[in-house]
């Protein structure tokens, strides 16, 4: 069984796209991310949400906005692609907000645009 | 100055081979320390905690100086298994958000 599930896998579109990635959890935790890792391989937080309420907010540009229906999905809706927004889409979720818990991600949203 | 940061790599040693990663981290409020493994084209995954102490998992162990900032993986008689980027990982602030060097890529030759 997947814990926590993204898709698409793949995403290849045009600049100024607007496309969507969707996460889903099973682990039933109560918190959840969204990160990005460059080409550099370097992994950055972008949000994260908790009971449904957002607790980070990195600065991102505002085309990226991050909607979480229910505790066990967090969605992440770009407007107007970017070349610079190609990279790595990860979702993570944890049991909660703690010093010591373990985040576990998805497989990853590899996003290009052209 | 990056937040965290880690030996550049990459390591290229023999079965069987022990090797050591370094990391320091700026933020002296830092909570939690963490080593995480990715595979290539993986999704990163919890390899261990890092403890005050200092902490061992099977060939794995960890260490800790907080007064220097640092943070150690020592690897013990290499697998090809281990092939892999381990990224270097501190918790800080309300949100204990995870902040990630951008790691240190080991190959285990055969």
């Amino acid at each position: 069984d997947t814990a926590v599930s993204q898709t698409p896998k793949y995403l290849v579109t045009q600049m100024g796209n607007d496309k969507s990635i969707k996460c889903e959890q099973n682990l039933g935790h109560d918190t959840m991310y969204w990160y990005k890792q460059d080409s550099k391989k370097f992994l950055k937080i972008m949000f994260s949400y908790n009971n449904k309420e957002l607790i980070i907010n990195e600065t991102v540009p505002n085309r990226f906005s991050p909607k979480s229906p229910d505790k066990a999905h967090l969605n992440l809706h770009i407007n107007s692609l970017e070349l610079g927004d190609s990279a790595v889409y990860f979702c993570a979720s944890s049991q909660e907000v703690g010093v010591w818990e373990t985040q576990y991600f998805g497989p990853g949203t590899r996003l290009l645009v052209l | 100055r990056k937040e965290v940061e880690q030996d550049p790599g990459p390591f290229n040693v023999p079965e069987g081979a022990t090797v050591a990663f370094n990391c320091t981290y700026s933020n002296s409020a830092s909570q939690s320390f963490f080593w995480y493994r990715q595979d290539c084209r993986k999704e990163p995954k919890l390899l261990m905690s890092v403890y005050s102490s200092g902490n061992e998992d099977g060939r794995f162990t960890a260490q800790l100086n907080r007064a220097s900032q640092y943070i150690s993986l020592l690897i013990r008689d290499s697998k090809l298994s281990d092939s892999a980027t381990y990224l270097c990982v501190v918790t800080s602030g309300s949100a204990r958000q995870l902040t990630f060097g951008s790691g240190t890529q080991l190959t285990v030759l055969p």
